[in-house]
């Protein structure tokens, strides 16, 4: 068990909707990342927060958004649903992104399937 | 365009032997370097890392060997057991200015499969 935890562990809903998934980083970890992982694909970045400000953004569709809360648990919003949305999505929590050698714990994911 | 490469979707290998995964990178500004591991059902698992100032990175069973000039590494397990059967991620990233850690590239993943 890392300590970071995501919920729900399974989404299913339908086309042009929208889903709210929650993350809880690890105790101390100020930092929260999601990622995404569709069928055979690598993990893709998609955006990073730390102690509540966006630090950095990778390829994450306008359609996507996240935010950090005071409490650092951070959610990741995902509008106008398509059929490729359809993936697993991670979320990983670290100590210190300044340290360039700063390790990234991974929760369990939630698996999305749009119908 | 892939900055990281794992050529081998799967590899099999015999209990007690070696396993070497592979991967393979194109940006030559990668400056540090991490494996991961998958099982089903979880999220990947941090297993060993290296900066690009060195050129191995040994942990109990685990050796990482990094070749800069071929912009290649590799993860050694040895000996492999059936445990180590899991999705192993090749993972890069880019220091900041200012020395903080750059965002995370992975590879596609090879599934490793140990036999008893």
């Amino acid at each position: 068990d890392s300590g970071v935890t995501q919920t729900p562990k399974h989404l299913i809903t339908a086309t042009g909707q929208r889903v709210t998934l929650r993350c809880s980083p690890r105790s101390g970890d100020l930092s929260v990342y999601w990622y995404q992982q569709s069928l055979d694909q690598g993990l893709q970045f998609l955006i990073q927060y730390y102690n509540g400000e966006e630090r950095a953004k990778g390829n994450i569709l306008e359609r996507f958004s996240a935010q950090q809360f005071p409490d650092l648990h951070s959610e990741l919003n995902l509008s106008s649903l398509e059929l490729g949305d359809s993936a697993l999505y991670f979320c990983a929590s670290s100590v210190d992104p300044q340290n360039p050698t700063d390790t990234q714990y991974f929760g369990p994911g939630t698996r999305l399937t749009v119908l | 365009d892939q900055q990281v490469k794992q050529n081998s979707p799967s590899l099999s290998v015999q209990e007690g032997r070696i396993s070497i995964l592979n991967c393979d990178y194109t940006n030559s500004m990668f400056d540090y370097f991490l494996w991961y591991k998958k099982y089903p059902a979880e999220g990947p698992t941090f297993l060993i890392s290296i900066s690009s100032i060195k050129d191995k990175n040994e942990d109990g069973r685990f050796t990482v060997f990094l070749n800069k000039s071929a912009k290649h590494l590799s993860l050694h397990i040895v000996p492999s057991q059936p445990g180590d059967s899991a999705v192993y991620f090749c993972a890069a990233s880019v220091m900041n200015y200012g020395g903080s850690q750059g965002n995370l590239i992975f590879g596609k993943g090879t599934k490793l499969s140990v036999k008893p």
